[in-house]
């Protein structure tokens, strides 16, 4: 079965320096994978996704993500981060099996971007 | 934005009552999910459904059922609620043929006490 890990349950940063989130992934074929973000007492929002392509991802907000296929790795990554920021961030990955397009979430990691 | 609500926002629940939260989407989506929030957990998915009268079961759906007998609402029901089902129920769908990502509801904070 796929599954995501988030080996971090919280990460901070300074404003103005860059942030990066991490997410390690297991699943079997071609890996889906999303970024969602989630403000407090919100829905999650999605922010973006890697398919196949190039390994660099863009998504909203000024967020990018790196997939890399030998570390099963998608990291989340943004080069100036704002105080706006602080959020709870989820990796999730695609279900190749059974249909449904359905998503398998990490644990979250909550990002606190401080002054 | 996907178009859904969810209803109700807020619910407290005394243990054993039936409980059914409602999913409601205006853009004629065919995927539509349940999943609950919990501290720890991350999200986890109970139930989803791929068409009319099509579903099946998430990773945590012992308690729960699902109905979809129109396009547009999804329902989730607690046939008889458990201190252990207080959480965060989101809703969500995924946006045309051609998307694998899901957009969410805003949510519904159930508490059974």
């Amino acid at each position: 079965a796929q599954s995501v890990a988030q080996p971090e349950d919280q990460v901070n940063v300074a404003e103005g320096n860059p942030l990066t989130v991490k997410c390690t992934y297991s699943v079997s074929g071609n890996p889906y994978l999303f970024w969602y973000v989630q403000y407090p007492n919100r829905g999650l929002q999605f922010l973006l996704k890697y398919i196949t392509g190039d390994n660099l991802v863009k998504g909203s907000y000024g967020f990018e993500a790196e997939f890399n296929k030998s570390q099963t790795s998608f990291h989340l990554k943004k080069p100036s981060a704002l105080v706006s920021d602080s959020a709870l961030y989820f990796c999730a990955v695609r279900d190749p099996t059974g249909g449904g397009n359905k998503l398998t979430f990490g644990t979250g990691t909550q990002l606190k971007v401080e002054l | 934005d996907a178009g859904i609500t969810q209803s109700p926002r807020h619910k407290v629940t005394e243990t054993g009552t039936p409980v059914t939260l409602r999913c409601h989407q205006t853009e004629n989506h065919r995927y539509m999910y349940w999943y609950r929030q919990d501290p720890g957990h991350g999200l986890r998915l109970i139930h989803y459904s791929y068409g009319v009268k099509d579903t099946d079961k998430g990773e945590v759906s012992d308690g729960y059922s699902v109905s979809r007998s129109k396009t547009e609402d999804f329902l989730l029901t607690l046939e008889s609620a458990t201190s252990s089902q207080t959480s965060v129920y989101f809703c969500a769908t995924v946006m045309g043929t051609d998307s694998y990502e899901q957009y969410f509801g805003p949510g519904t904070r159930l508490t059974v006490t």
